[in-house]
């Protein structure tokens, strides 16, 4: 079975610090897509990566950087110099192929709240 | 251009009476998801269609909920005699085709509460 654990439910920080959240996930499968996803408090869930199990480059976009330890399960996520605007609800996901191809199985989210 | 968007936006019913929840996907998106957002169970995948068939219903948590699509477009989620337990925000999601390698694109959601 499928499983993506996030261990933190709530993080909270001040404007421009680092912080990461941690993201575990459980598959049999050897081909699979990770993903993360940011639910602002407007509630709309924004694509912010996916990645995909051959590929274990880190990747940085802007303040924002992943990285990817197959060794571990695991897809951790960090904002640098965190600003208000990044207060949201994270979500990390993993999808495979075969059974219902492509759906998103979620963790439960870390609620980060950045504060002035 | 547009985006995923989702109708009503929030729904107050009657413990026992049925709803009708609306989404519209983005334009030539073939793969559309239907999930469920409540506080204890956390997002719940339900029931995906490719073009107008959904292949696995297993998601769906009741005999109570069922979903069409039609025109390759619009998806319909209908859930008979509300329960309590049925109150959640409900998202609807589509994407170019099916499978993990493509990204989903969300709806803001519709927030159904059973009274």
């Amino acid at each position: 079975a499928q499983k993506v654990t996030q261990a933190q439910t709530e993080i909270s920080v001040v404007e421009k610090e680092d912080v990461t959240l941690d993201c575990v996930y459980e598959t049999r499968d050897t081909t699979y897509y990770l993903f993360w996803y940011k639910q602002p408090p407007s509630g709309e869930l924004v694509f912010l990566i996916r990645r995909n199990s051959f590929d274990e480059q880190n990747e940085i976009s802007g303040r924002y950087s992943w990285n990817f330890q197959k060794s571990t399960s695991s897809f951790n996520f960090t904002i640098t110099a965190s600003q208000v605007v990044d207060s949201a609800v994270y979500f990390c996901a993993l999808s495979i192929f075969g059974g219902s191809q492509g759906n998103l199985i979620f963790g439960k989210g870390t609620k980060l709240s950045v504060k002035p | 251009g547009a985006g995923v968007s989702q109708s009503p936006s929030n729904k107050v019913t009657e413990k026992g009476k049925d709803v009708e929840l609306r989404c519209d996907p983005i334009s030539g998106h073939t793969a559309l998801y239907w999930y469920r957002q409540s506080l204890g169970q956390g997002l719940e995948f339900l029931i995906y269609f490719q073009g107008n068939s959904a292949p696995d219903k297993s998601g769906l948590p009741s005999d109570r909920f069922s979903a069409e699509r039609t025109g390759g477009s619009v998806s319909t989620l209908t859930i008979q005699r509300t329960q309590q337990e049925d109150s959640a925000v409900y998202l609807c999601a589509s994407s170019p085709e099916q499978g993990p390698t493509y990204e989903q694109y969300f709806g803001p959601g519709t927030r159904l509460t059973v009274t």
